[in-house]
């Protein structure tokens, strides 16, 4: 019964490279989401998938950041040319349906941009 | 614009007293609201949500549509109780709109 699931925990990035953050949600979860929480802060919201469809990538904060989901399973936020201000804890989530289902969410994966 | 606002960044109060974690909101329409808990070294989780009336932990919340809060109160705090707790709201079917979080300490 693995929870969702995220990876790598902690990344170090120097300015510019790019990093590749996984989720791997729960088993048969129809909805995933990604959220941006930096020190200090609530979470916000980054896009979101139904299955390989994503329906709203409206949080994203640049043309740098793209997630894909081509299975409808595993996912992956990708962040391009890194700056400083990407650092934050990346937040992966999943829930069996939309609505009114429980959200499920990740570890997290810290990302610090040096 | 959506807003959720958690005025105490850090609240602290004696085992055994009464807890009262401020959330206000504003949102055009009928918002589902729901508070969110982090235990230290833990991922986020549910607590509890309005529209299910329930108590969770000895947690309650109720929603004030007039004063636009969902404050969190419980009677007697526990040291467990300890942690960042978060409030939020559902702006379409799926997405969630986050206070800061307010860090909870209970003091033996």
């Amino acid at each position: 019964g693995a929870g969702v699931s995220q990876s790598p925990r902690y990344k170090v990035a120097k300015r510019g490279q790019d990093v590749a953050l996984r989720c791997d949600p729960i088993s048969g979860h129809v909805s995933l989401f990604w959220y941006q929480q930096a020190l200090g802060q609530g979470p916000e919201f980054l896009t979101y998938f139904q299955n390989e469809a994503q329906l709203d990538k409206s949080g994203l904060p640049s043309d740098r950041f793209f997630a894909e989901r081509p299975e409808g399973s595993v996912s992956t936020l990708k962040i391009q040319r890194t700056q400083q201000e990407d650092s934050a804890v990346y937040l992966c989530a999943s829930s069996l349906g939309q609505g009114r289902n429980t959200i499920y969410f990740g570890e997290g994966s810290w990302l610090t941009v040096v | 614009a959506q807003r959720v606002t958690q005025p105490e960044k850090l609240l602290s109060v004696f085992k055994g007293a009464p807890v009262e974690l401020k959330c206000n909101y504003s949102y055009s329409g009928s918002p589902e609201l729901f508070w969110y808990v982090q235990y230290s070294r833990q991922r986020l989780q549910l607590l509890l949500r309005h529209i299910s009336r329930e108590s969770i932990k000895g947690f309650t919340a109720d929603l004030n549509k007039g004063e636009t809060s969902f404050h969190l109160k419980k009677p007697f705090a526990q040291e467990e109780d300890s942690a960042m707790y978060y409030c939020a709201l559902t702006r379409s079917n799926y997405q969630l709109i986050w206070g800061a979080g307010t860090k909870l300490i209970i003091k033996p």
